[in-house]
């Protein structure tokens, strides 16, 4: 199953509102997630099962969708989250991630 | 605290074989899938294999299968990746990570893992 993130880069500023899209080449139901990457950090998982949002994360982080179309949106951008964003199936073998989207600052 | 930490990194020849381990602590480790996910340098998240909680069940990513095994020890709280064959593209950062109900929660912070003549 393959997911293509768009846009790939993004600028914003701070205080902006954002959202990252993830399509899968075939239905996967809402057995997505993502995650947020920072150099030299581990990745974080941000949102589950599409909409969930894993405990002690912010909630101007939410995620939506199911099938094949999802979304990732971060309202109020703070400093912190510029970094690099990834989808991830869990629907089926083999897992797989989206390419990436690098959130920059403007 | 849920804690993993990666070790067994390091530089090796392209055909040469690698061990990497990962310690948990924290939590039941017996209840859990672990997995592997590796990123290439400037590249995107990979993910390379899973393992259920008894062992029984694994899974690959098609580039490494049959080159590299993943392993646990409930007893010892610890997951392994055997690599073997190692090519160029092998190089990247391995990360251990828990599967949890539908994301994996807690990750390590990797270890380096360069394959270079």
């Amino acid at each position: 199953i393959q997911l293509t993130q768009s846009p790939s880069s993004l600028s914003a500023s701070v205080g902006d509102r954002v959202t990252i899209t993830c399509r899968a080449s075939q239905g996967i139901s809402t057995l997505l997630a993502w995650y947020q990457k920072n150099p030299g950090k581990a990745p974080k998982l941000l949102i589950y099962d599409a909409s969930t949002l894993q405990s002690g994360v912010p909630s101007r982080f939410s995620g939506g969708g199911s099938g094949t179309h999802f979304t990732l949106t971060i309202t109020s951008l703070q400093p912190e989250d510029f970094a690099a964003y990834y989808c991830q199936q869990l629907y089926d073998y083999p897992i797989t991630f989206g390419q990436g989207t690098r959130l920059e600052i403007e | 605290e849920v804690q993993l930490v990666e070790s067994g990194g390091g530089l090796v020849q392209p055909g040469g074989s690698l061990g990497l381990s990962c310690a948990v602590s924290g939590f039941n480790f017996g209840d859990y899938g672990m997995a592997w996910v590796r990123q290439a340098p400037g590249k995107g998240l990979e993910w390379v294999a899973n393992i259920k909680q008894d062992e029984n069940d694994k899974f690959y990513v098609d580039s490494v299968r049959g080159r590299f095994s993943i392993s646990r020890d409930n007893a010892k709280n610890s997951l392994y990746l055997h690599m073997s064959s190692l090519r160029v593209e092998d190089t990247a950062v391995y990360y251990c990570a828990r599967v949890a109900f539908r994301g994996y929660d807690f990750w390590g912070q990797g270890t380096l893992v360069t394959v270079s003549s």
